[in-house]
């Protein structure tokens, strides 16, 4: 079955520690996406990648970097500059045969939970 | 500035339609989308109108586009208790080659 894996499903951290998600998927989608999703507020994009070896920031790129090395894999590090952290991550893919920012595949998320 | 803005809450008899509610600011659209997040799970793209359709169906599901207000609804005929989710209109800018997503309508169905 084709799809994005994320793990993993909650991730708890101490303060001042980075921290890796994963995010994998198999659908051969050149563009993939990272998102942080807060408590009634909409999806804010941390950082997208067109192609590998190639990412740009989003609108709340501060305090995270990612690597796109392979096509099928886009982690994300939520560093200990990131002054809130606590929240639901998101992954997307979407085929740049079309648009970026096309009709989105999304992972099933990662809860961190930073205290 | 850009903005997607939906209400938060929406609550219907199961059986009858839900219709929930998008506007936004940015006249350069050229896609505007309807995302269903259920409890503790990713999105899932419903469906989809280009920015120069009025209208498009597809099963019980309308998407109602006015250009001139700036206005996008999504009407669900039928509603079940499976349609209870959090439902998310987006936006995609040609002009700015990003999207921006509203904060999400949550559906609940009463019996």
């Amino acid at each position: 079955d084709g799809g994005i894996t994320q793990s993993p499903k909650y991730l708890f951290r101490k303060e001042g520690q980075n921290v890796t998600l994963s995010c994998e998927q198999n659908l051969n989608h050149d563009a993939m996406y990272w998102y942080r999703q807060d408590p009634g507020q909409g999806l804010r994009l941390i950082y997208y990648s067109q192609i590998v070896n190639d990412f740009q920031k989003g609108d709340i790129a501060e305090g995270y970097s990612v690597s796109r090395e392979k096509k099928e894999s886009f982690p994300l590090t939520v560093t200990s500059a990131q002054k809130n952290p606590t929240a639901f991550y998101l992954c997307a893919s979407s085929s740049t045969s079309g648009r970026l920012f096309d009709e989105q595949y999304f992972g099933p998320g990662t809860r961190l939970t930073v205290t | 500035g850009e903005d997607v803005e939906q209400s938060l809450f929406l609550s219907v008899r199961e059986g009858d339609s839900s219709v929930i509610n998008c506007t936004y600011t940015d006249s350069s659209s050229t896609y505007l989308y309807w995302y269903k997040q259920e409890p503790g799970a990713g999105l899932q793209l419903l469906t989809y109108i280009f920015s120069n359709m009025d209208m498009k169906q597809d099963q019980r599901l309308t998407v109602l586009l006015n250009k001139k207000d700036k206005h996008l609804s999504l009407r669900i005929a039928d509603t079940q208790t499976g349609d209870s989710a959090i439902y998310f209109c987006a936006d995609l800018y040609s002009s700015a080659s990003k999207i921006i997503f509203g904060s999400g309508t949550r559906l609940s169905i009463r019996p």
